[in-house]
């Protein structure tokens, strides 16, 4: 594909609902990173992906918050009973190279809306 | 724990002009940096980036200035176009791990 994509781009949900947000890497991209931006902020580091390891999910705010990437393609973004503080617009980032010092090519995000 | 700011949250500037964004980080041992910027609506795209053993580095109308002194990098445009308005950040990679810490960022509006 000619880019990062992600989807659904919008998302509304209840209080206490789960969701599940998934991102398209570029083909072929090692690194794959979650971030979480709230309104007005900058982006801020979630977990990052080398292929399918997980090799720092430091950022995940609280164990309501899982990812995955199984194949080391497409990532998952899951939150269990969200609350309304999850509400943010959650990116996905891919990377060409196996680790974190690479040029970052951002996908449009998903806004969260948690009511 | 690691901090990236920016000194001004807003930033106009004249169609031609050349701008100026600054930016402030805390940890003396961060070893690489990037400007990215965000459109409304958009993920953040990047601009430029740099690494702590240089001091400076151009692109295509954009340098990036480093001073490790005084934890200062900035981001120069030159002749500022109106499709240059948009949120800027700078992002730096901490010392260990793979986080990349962004400041708020500074909104540019350029007038036409």
């Amino acid at each position: 594909g000619a880019g990062v994509s992600q989807s659904p781009r919008y998302k509304v949900a209840k209080r206490g609902q789960d969701v599940a947000l998934r991102c398209d890497p570029i083909s072929g991209h090692v690194s794959l990173f979650w971030y979480q931006q709230a309104l007005g902020q900058g982006p801020e580091f979630l977990t990052y992906f080398q292929n399918e390891a997980q090799l720092d999910k430091s950022g995940l705010p609280s164990d309501r918050f899982f990812a995955e990437r199984p194949e080391g393609s497409v990532s998952t973004l899951k939150i269990q009973r969200t609350q309304q503080e999850d509400s943010a617009v959650y990116l996905c980032a891919s990377s060409l190279v196996g680790w974190a010092g690479g040029e970052q090519f951002f996908g449009p995000g998903t806004r969260l809306t948690v009511l | 724990g690691e901090s990236v700011g920016l000194h001004l949250p807003t930033l106009s500037v004249q169609e031609g002009d050349n701008s100026i964004i600054n930016c402030a980080y805390s940890n003396s041992a961060s070893d690489y940096f990037i400007w990215y910027k965000q459109e409304s609506g958009k993920g953040p795209q990047f601009i430029i980036d740099i690494r702590s053993n240089m001091d400076k580095r151009q692109g295509q109308r954009v340098t990036v200035l480093l001073n490790k002194t005084v934890k200062h990098l900035s981001l120069q445009i030159a002749a500022t176009q109106p499709g240059d308005s948009a949120v800027y950040f700078c992002a730096e990679k901490g010392s260990t791990g793979n986080q990349f810490y962004f400041g708020t960022g500074t909104s540019l509006t350029v007038i036409p």
